[in-house]
C-alpha cells in the first residue's frame, strides 16, 4: 500500500488549496479513504471521510462548509478541496485508507501517506 | 466524543513495563485504537478495537478496557518503542483523538 499526497504550500488567508492523493497497491475502490491533519504543537484531527462509492461523506465541524472531499476510482486519487484557508488550517496533512468500504463501520485507520504541509499565513 | 490520554508524556527505561491510559467521554463500547508515531513519520496503527494487535505488532504491546477507560501496556520496553502514542475513537464522527503521550528514554 502506498499513499503519496501532494498540493500542499504556503497561502494566504482567505486562500484555496487542492490536495492529491495518489493511491497503489490496493483495489482503491474497494475502501474508503480519510484526510486527517496533525497540527504543528502534533495534536491529531480527523478531516473528513468518503466511502467507496462517495455517497458517505463525513466532515469535521472545523471544515464543513470549507472543505469538500473527493475521489476518482478509475484514478485511484483522493482529493480535497479547501476553501476560506484559516491560519488554524495550518497542519500536515495526511492521508488514510480505511480497511471497511463503507461509512457504517469506518474509522480504522489502517494506512497513512507521509502527508502534505499546509501553512497559511500573510 | 472527547478522549483523553494520560501521562502526557513519561520517561522510562529499557526493559520497564510501561502503561498509557485512554479515557473517553461517553461510552464507546470497544471502538477504540491505538497509534505509535516516531518522529518525521506517520502514525502506525497497533491496535484495533481496544485489543486486537495489528499484523506485525510485537506481542509486548497489548491493549485492554471498554466503555470509557482503556489502556495500552508494553509489557517490556524496547529502544525502538520511544515515540508517541495516541489513541483514537472509531464509535461515531466526528472521529477524535486524544492528545498523545510521548514516552522517552529515562
Amino acid at each position: 500500500v502506498q499513499l503519496v499526497e501532494s498540493g500542499g504550500g504556503l497561502v494566504q488567508p482567505g486562500g484555496s488549496l487542492r490536495l492529491s492523493c495518489a493511491a497503489s497497491g490496493f483495489t482503491f475502490y474497494d475502501y474508503a479513504m480519510h484526510w486527517v491533519r496533525q497540527f504543528p504543537g502534533k495534536g491529531l484531527e480527523w478531516v473528513s471521510g468518503i466511502n467507496w462509492n462517495s455517497v458517505n461523506i463525513d466532515y469535521a465541524d472545523s471544515v464543513r462548509g470549507r472543505f469538500t472531499v473527493s475521489r476518482d476510482n478509475a484514478k485511484s486519487s483522493l482529493y480535497l478541496q479547501m476553501n476560506n484557508l484559516r491560519p488554524e488550517d495550518t497542519a500536515l496533512y495526511f492521508c488514510v485508507k480505511d480497511p471497511t468500504p463503507d461509512s457504517s463501520a469506518w474509522g480504522d485507520f489502517d494506512y497513512w501517506g507521509q502527508g502534505t504541509l499546509v501553512t497559511v499565513s500573510s | 466524543i472527547q478522549m483523553t490520554q494520560s501521562p502526557s508524556s513519561l520517561s522510562a527505561s529499557v526493559g520497564d513495563r510501561v502503561t498509557i491510559t485512554c479515557r473517553a467521554s461517553q461510552t464507546i463500547g470497544n471502538y477504540l485504537n491505538w497509534f505509535q508515531q516516531k518522529p518525521g513519520k506517520a502514525p502506525k496503527l497497533l491496535i484495533n478495537t481496544s485489543s486486537s494487535l495489528q499484523s506485525g505488532v510485537p506481542s509486548r504491546f497489548s491493549g485492554s478496557g471498554s466503555g470509557t477507560d482503556f489502556t495500552l501496556t508494553i509489557s517490556s520496553l524496547h529502544p525502538e518503542d520511544f515515540a508517541t502514542y495516541y489513541c483514537q475513537q472509531s464509535y461515531s464522527s466526528p472521529l477524535t483523538f486524544g492528545g498523545g503521550t510521548k514516552v522517552e528514554i529515562k
